[in-house]
């Protein structure tokens, strides 16, 4: 069975602190992805990456970094914390080379910058 | 600018009644369109994909039909149950142009009452 795990389903941080999303994926997937999802404007991708130690920025990058060391991991960076990055954040992770196959999703990380 | 409007933006309808989602696109070339169902409090889970050249696509209770002319989808869902209650995206993706160009709808928001 796919799995996909975030390291926290809540996080409640403070203005400027450095914030750290982890997600792990057992499927060997090439492929993994960050979002977000907030009311009204369903879910956006900040970064993907399709390989190990490469990353693309998608439609919201701002304010955001991510990391990849290991397949398995791909990890969301937050510098520096703005009350705007409260969020759910969504990661993902697909097989196939296509921008269309399906991804699969982790339960999700609710952020609260305060 | 791609876009996808799904309608109507939440539904409440009676445990056991039928009920059909909208999905309207604009992304061309088109490559495929899928339905994810999003329990609360969890990642979306894909229930079907359509791609060009399909009309009509079941998964169990869920009926999905793709009007390429039209850029038109619809998922209606039969018999439903307490558990369909939950968000339905509509995800379109071209044939060209990378993950950046996936273009995510909304979400239509079913809630099932007995």
């Amino acid at each position: 069975d796919v799995k996909v795990t975030q390291s926290s389903r809540y996080l409640v941080k403070r203005t400027g602190e450095k914030v750290f999303l982890e997600c792990v994926q057992d499927m060997d997937h090439e492929n993994m992805f960050w979002y977000r999802q907030d009311p009204g404007l369903g879910l956006r991708l900040i970064y993907f990456s399709y390989d190990v130690k490469m990353k693309e920025k998608g439609d919201i990058p701002e304010g955001y970094s991510v990391s990849r060391e290991k397949k398995e991991r791909f990890s969301l960076i937050l510098e520096s914390a703005s009350t705007n990055q409260t969020s759910m954040y969504l990661c993902a992770s697909s097989d196939a080379p296509g921008q269309g196959e399906e991804q699969y999703f982790g339960p999700g990380t609710r952020l609260t910058v305060t | 600018k791609n876009q996808v409007e799904q309608s109507p933006q939440s539904l409440i309808i009676l445990e056991g009644k039928n009920c059909t989602l909208q999905c309207n696109y604009t992304v061309s070339p088109f490559s495929n369109l899928r339905w994810y169902k999003q329990d609360t409090g969890r990642g979306p889970v894909s229930l079907t994909i359509m791609t060009f050249s399909e009309n009509t696509k079941s998964n169990g209770r869920y009926t999905a039909t793709l009007d390429a002319d039209t850029k038109q989808s619809s998922l209606h869902i039969t018999a439903s149950q307490l558990s369909d209650s939950a968000s339905y995206i509509c995800v379109v993706s071209p044939l060209s142009g990378g993950y950046q160009k996936v273009t995510f709808g909304i979400g239509t928001k079913l809630q099932v009452i007995p």
